[in-house]
């Protein structure tokens, strides 16, 4: 069973610095990969999707890249602020199926 | 509608009771997945549907837990005499075909007491 592991758990950090997650997975036969963000209280929120075959995707202040033979993906957050406080889930979908299996996340606070 | 759909959002149980969860999602969209959020964790796959065949129903935790989706639309999972480690976060979750993002609701939180 693909097992993703993120570290921090938590993170605390004062507005305006760069930061990364972390994200590891035990089975490199990966379809794809995908960051969520989540709110209290919310459903989750997409926010990078890379596919097998690529490297890394970039969305505005978010980066995240992806090493398949090695099972890690990075989440890099530029210029934080404290709207980016929230949850961020890691997801990978195996070559064997549909269903994502999510990492316990990591708990962003970024402090005014 | 514009995103996908959950209901009840909350829903308070006593133990025993049977619960039925609605979602609806992304008009068009031919994948529905149900995920169980526990607190503090991260979701964990229960189902999935394409158009209203169940093709994988690996995650269900027991058969006390049943999910269709009868017209490729709307899905509901229900979950009989409900117990208190069935407390959780219900997330619904739906995608089109090909290498696609997956849209999640609000989810339905249940509290069994």
């Amino acid at each position: 069973k693909q097992e993703v592991t993120q570290i921090p758990a938590a993170l605390s950090v004062p507005e305006g610095e760069n930061l990364v997650l972390n994200c590891s997975f035990t089975d490199s036969a990966i379809y794809n990969l995908q960051w969520f963000r989540q709110d209290p209280g919310k459903g989750l929120t997409s926010l990078l999707l890379i596919q097998s075959s690529q490297r890394e995707q970039t969305s505005g202040r978010l980066n995240a890249s992806l090493d398949k033979s090695s099972g890690r993906s990075t989440l890099y957050i530029a210029a934080s602020q404290p709207g980016d406080s929230a949850t961020y889930l890691c997801a990978v979908r195996s070559n064997s199926g549909y269903a994502l299996n999510f990492g316990k996340g990591t708990s962003l606070l970024v402090t005014p | 509608g514009a995103g996908v759909s959950q209901s009840p959002r909350y829903k308070v149980a006593k133990r025993g009771q049977d619960v039925a969860l609605r979602c609806d999602p992304i008009s068009g969209h031919v994948s529905l997945f149900w995920y169980q959020q526990a607190l503090g964790q991260g979701p964990e796959f229960l189902t999935y549907f394409q158009n209203e065949a169940q093709l994988d129903k690996s995650g269900l935790p027991s058969d006390r837990f049943f999910a269709e989706r009868p017209e490729g639309s709307v899905s509901t999972l229900k979950i009989q005499r409900t117990q208190q480690e069935d407390s959780a976060v219900y997330l619904c979750a739906s995608s089109s075909m090909g290498p696609e993002t997956q849209y999640f609701g609000p989810g339905t939180r249940l509290l069994v007491l």
